[in-house]
């Protein structure tokens, strides 16, 4: 069965540094999203990317976060310079067209040290 | 404003007992309503769905939920737990302002669900 897969797993990165998070969604999903977990709060919504561009974003999704889908298969999040309160635990998702199913990858944890 | 909630941060149940994790919602049309369980190390899984039709939704591995629109709850149920349904178990709702292409979801805060043998 096909399912969303995420890398690296685990990322330790130091404030300020830039980090990439890369998501491989299912192959014929349409709709794309980045979710994240602080650990012992609630799921976030943080954007939506859809035909190739964000359809829906957070206030958490500030100027720090950008989304990009380079190559017609990976979906990356990237955080510029990362502060000690984006530690989280972030998903990737994806979703088919006239479905409302998100698919959810194991998810990247993020430390920021 | 839209919201989910989990009333209980845990519920324990014994093996072969019936189970019930409790979700109500608050939104301001008609609700596009899931359940999703989260395994240790592992990512979100869909469970199951609510949308239209009938209230009772049946979903993966013998859980389902019932959808009340009075009562404004959607609470995950299964008639006979086993251990290895102990996991973490999510209500979320489909954020239904600004609609169209905006499909994000509005989580609980989760539900520990242990069963014991």
């Amino acid at each position: 069965e096909p399912e969303v897969t995420q890398t690296p797993s685990h990322q330790v990165t130091q404030m300020g540094q830039e980090v990439i998070l890369r998501c491989v969604p299912i192959s014929n999903h349409l709709y794309f999203y980045w979710y994240r977990q602080i650990l012992g709060q609630k799921v976030e919504f943080l954007v939506s990317f859809y035909n190739n561009e964000i359809s829906e974003k957070s206030e958490i999704f500030d100027d720090q976060f950008s989304v990009e889908r380079p190559d017609g298969s990976n979906f990356t999040l990237k955080i510029r310079s990362t502060k000690l309160e984006d530690s989280a635990m972030y998903f990737c998702a994806s979703g088919v067209q006239g479905s409302y199913e998100q698919y959810f990858g194991p998810g990247t944890r993020l430390t920021v040290t | 404003a839209q919201s989910v909630a989990q009333p209980e941060d845990q519920v324990n149940v014994a093996e072969g007992n019936p189970l019930t994790v409790k979700c109500t919602y608050s939104v301001s049309g008609n609700p596009y309503l899931f359940w999703y369980v989260q395994y240790p190390n592992r990512g979100l899984q869909f469970l199951l769905k609510y949308i239209t039709g009938d209230n009772l939704v049946k979903g993966s591995y013998g859980f389902e939920a019932e959808f009340n629109k009075s009562q404004t709850s959607f609470h995950l149920k299964k008639p006979s737990a086993l251990v290895s349904d102990s996991a973490l178990y999510f209500c979320a709702v489909r954020d239904l302002t600004n609609a169209g292409n905006n499909r994000k979801l509005i989580w609980g805060l989760g539900t520990s669900l242990a069963v014991n043998p």
